[in-house]
């Protein structure tokens, strides 16, 4: 059964403070690991997609890159904007669906 | 114009009750599919539809019933409410395989 699981469960920075974030990953051939981003009382806000490992993406200030066994979200110097949980999933061979961790809980203080 | 729209974004019944949720999508997607998201904020996949025919269709009660009666349309229905129903419903929308979804803003369901 394909399994996510992100840590830390949360996380505090300050402003400008650069980290990452971890996502693991077991699956059966996987077809493409997602990044989301939820803030509360909202859906989740599509990141990244990334497919093969060795491959990164970019976005402001947000890089995520791929390992076949973890995903890091690499956050530089945060801004408070950025606060929300970031979701990471995974959709394997055997299914049109995709597999969530729980999230990381990122709060960015000024 | 809202990508993913759900419909209520709160419901609040007794148990018992029978409800429904409607979710639409406007970006000509083919699949459509019903998450549900517990209190310490798991998202699970319940049901999957591609061009109004169930795929996916997880370890979930018959009390829950989805329709799709085209492919920009997703409903789910719940009869006999229960206190363990309590939770947020998110309908999501994509084009193909291996590319992101696109989310609504959820349907908070609180069961008394």
């Amino acid at each position: 059964e394909d399994q996510v699981t992100q840590s830390p469960e949360a996380l505090r920075l300050q402003e400008g403070e650069s980290s990452s974030l971890n996502c693991s990953y077991t699956v059966s051939g996987l077809r493409g690991l997602f990044w989301y981003r939820q803030d509360p009382g909202k859906g989740p806000e599509f990141l990244f997609t990334l497919y093969s490992a060795g491959e990164e993406k970019e976005k402001e200030r947000l890089k995520a890159t791929l390992t076949k066994k973890e995903s890091f979200l690499h956050i530089t110097a945060p801004k408070p904007e950025d606060s929300a949980t970031y979701l990471c999933a995974v959709q394997g061979e055997y299914g049109n669906k995709l597999v969530f961790g729980a999230g990381t809980i990122l709060r960015v203080k000024s | 114009d809202t990508a993913v729209s759900q419909t209520p974004k709160y419901l609040v019944t007794q148990m018992g009750n029978d409800k429904s949720i409607k979710c639409e999508q406007n970006l000509g997607h083919d699949t459509m599919y019903w998450y549900k998201q517990d209190s310490k904020k798991f998202l699970k996949i319940m049901f999957s539809y591609n061009n109004k025919e169930l795929i996916i269709n997880e370890t979930v009660p018959n009390r829950f019933s989805p329709k799709s009666p085209d492919k920009a349309h997703l409903n789910l229905h719940i009869n006999s409410l229960e206190l363990g129903d309590s939770a947020v419903y998110f309908c999501a929308s994509s084009q193909g395989l291996s590319v992101g979804y696109t989310f609504g803003s959820g349907t908070r369901l609180t069961v008394v």
